[in-house]
């Protein structure tokens, strides 16, 4: 079965420090991923997505991602946080096994940046 | 250009009632999920709709259903309301080419309380 996993409920750091969101995934195939990012009270707001191609995936917000096939791994990275960048973030594989194209999420990792 | 929106923002219920959400997709899009996103977790997938039609379901009771309407938009029905049910619900939109869909946007979602 399809899975994403992350390994961290919190990541804690400091206004203008790089920053990363770990992810793993589980998948027979091609893995399609995304990550999202949700404020309070509010629904999820598409940041990239990998489907193919560079593994060096750019995003909205100054946000990009890092494809690792060897290490089943896709991190979410900042070169310089923001104090408006803490929010909840979510990976999500693609289940095309039942070709729905079903995202299936991660737990999220609450991202605090302090100023 | 309007994104995908979701009524009612807030709804509170008891236990054994009835209640409709609804969702109209980002402009362009054809296909709409649903998700349910219980407090701390991720969302998990209720189901998918494509030209009016269910075309993949999660695992949800059949107290879940759901319609698609010939302008795109959806309806998610809940029958039989557990306090189980109380979560943020939350619609995403996709195109649907060539048998596979696109990134799913979502709206702000509809937080349902049941007492």
């Amino acid at each position: 079965a399809q899975s994403v996993a992350q390994p961290e409920d919190q990541v804690n750091v400091a206004e203008g420090n790089p920053l990363t969101v770990k992810c793993t995934y589980s998948v027979s195939g091609n893995p399609y991923l995304f990550w999202y990012v949700q404020y309070p009270n509010r629904g999820l707001q598409f940041l990239l997505k990998y489907i193919t191609g560079d593994n060096l995936v750019k995003g909205s917000y100054g946000f990009e991602a890092e494809f690792n096939k060897s290490q089943t791994s896709f991190h979410l990275k900042k070169p310089s946080a923001l104090v408006s960048d803490s929010a909840l973030y979510f990976c999500a594989v693609r289940d095309s096994f039942y070709n729905t194209d079903k995202l299936i999420f991660g737990t999220g990792t609450r991202l605090q940046v302090f100023p | 250009d309007a994104g995908v929106t979701q009524s009612p923002t807030h709804l509170i219920k008891t236990r054994g009632q009835q209640v409709t959400l609804r969702c109209s997709p980002k402009s362009g899009h054809d296909t709409v999920s649903w998700y349910q996103q219980a407090l701390g977790q991720g969302p998990q997938f209720i189901f998918q709709y494509y030209e009016e039609e269910e075309r993949q379901r999660g695992n949800f009771p059949d107290r879940f259903s759901g319609h698609q309407f010939p302008n795109y938009s959806s309806e998610l029905n809940v029958n039989a309301l557990l306090l189980g049910d109380s979560a943020l619900y939350l619609c995403a939109s996709s195109l649907t080419a060539g048998g596979s869909t696109d990134t799913q946007y979502f709206g702000p979602g509809t937080r349902l309380t049941v007492l």
